[in-house]
């Protein structure tokens, strides 16, 4: 498995700043990781795909310019929201892709991020 | 898209009671996967199907895919309030696109 790690647990910003959530594979060199955001009573919605030294994929409708994605090292991606507001306020949850003989895809996720935009 | 619709939405029942969940969908998998989210964390991985007509058992937990792998239901024995969480259900691709999601509540 991976043991994944999430930084800061939770955050308070106010509408129109920046903030930044890292997201750390501790145990595992992790090439992709993928970040989540979840509303309160819903289910987990997939933002993007982060690509270490590569551009990140984003899912239909996510804007790539406001959920910005660095994956600068196999153990470290962080998404940046910038210019952020209310509606941005959510759980984002990272998560890292282990491929094993038996189970191709394993997804092993951290702790999640609740983001509050005042 | 392959589209999860997950059964009950929420599911509240006493404990030691018996509860089914399914995950249900127009599209054909190569594989399927069963997670559990308590508040506050992430998703934790519980079991993978990958053989139409499959069961597994987790415990109490028991988990069967479909004969034609388009489906699937987690059955709970006994349901205790540890069990408590959003059941989420997602093919076993690369990326994953999560189901609707069942919330489930353990009454002790």
């Amino acid at each position: 498995g991976a043991v994944v790690s999430q930084h800061p647990s939770w955050v308070i910003c106010k509408s129109g700043t920046s903030v930044k959530i890292e997201c750390r594979s501790l145990d595992f060199q992790a090439t992709t990781m993928f970040w989540y955001r979840q509303f309160p009573k819903q289910s987990l919605m997939l933002m993007a795909t982060s690509n270490e030294g590569s551009k990140a994929t984003y899912e239909q409708g996510v804007e790539k310019d406001k959920f910005l994605i660095n994956h600068a090292s196999l153990t470290l991606s962080t998404l940046t929201v910038t210019s952020a507001h209310p509606e941005d306020s959510s759980f984002y949850i990272c998560s890292v892709n282990v491929g094993l003989v038996k189970n191709p895809y394993e997804q092993y996720f951290g702790p999640g991020t609740r983001l509050t935009v005042t | 898209t392959q589209l999860l619709e997950q059964s009950p939405q929420f599911l509240s029942i006493q404990e030691g009671e018996n509860l089914t969940v399914y995950c249900n969908s127009s599209s054909v998998f190569s594989s399927l996967q069963w997670y559990r989210q308590e508040p506050g964390e992430g998703p934790v991985l519980l079991v993978t199907v990958v053989t139409g007509g499959e069961v597994k058992k987790l415990k109490r937990l028991t988990f069967q895919f479909g004969d034609a792998r388009k489906d699937s239901s987690l059955h709970i024995t006994a349901a205790q309030p540890g069990d408590t969480g959003l059941y989420l259900c997602a093919p076993g691709n690369e990326k994953l696109t999560f189901g609707t999601g069942t919330r489930l509540t353990i009454i002790p």
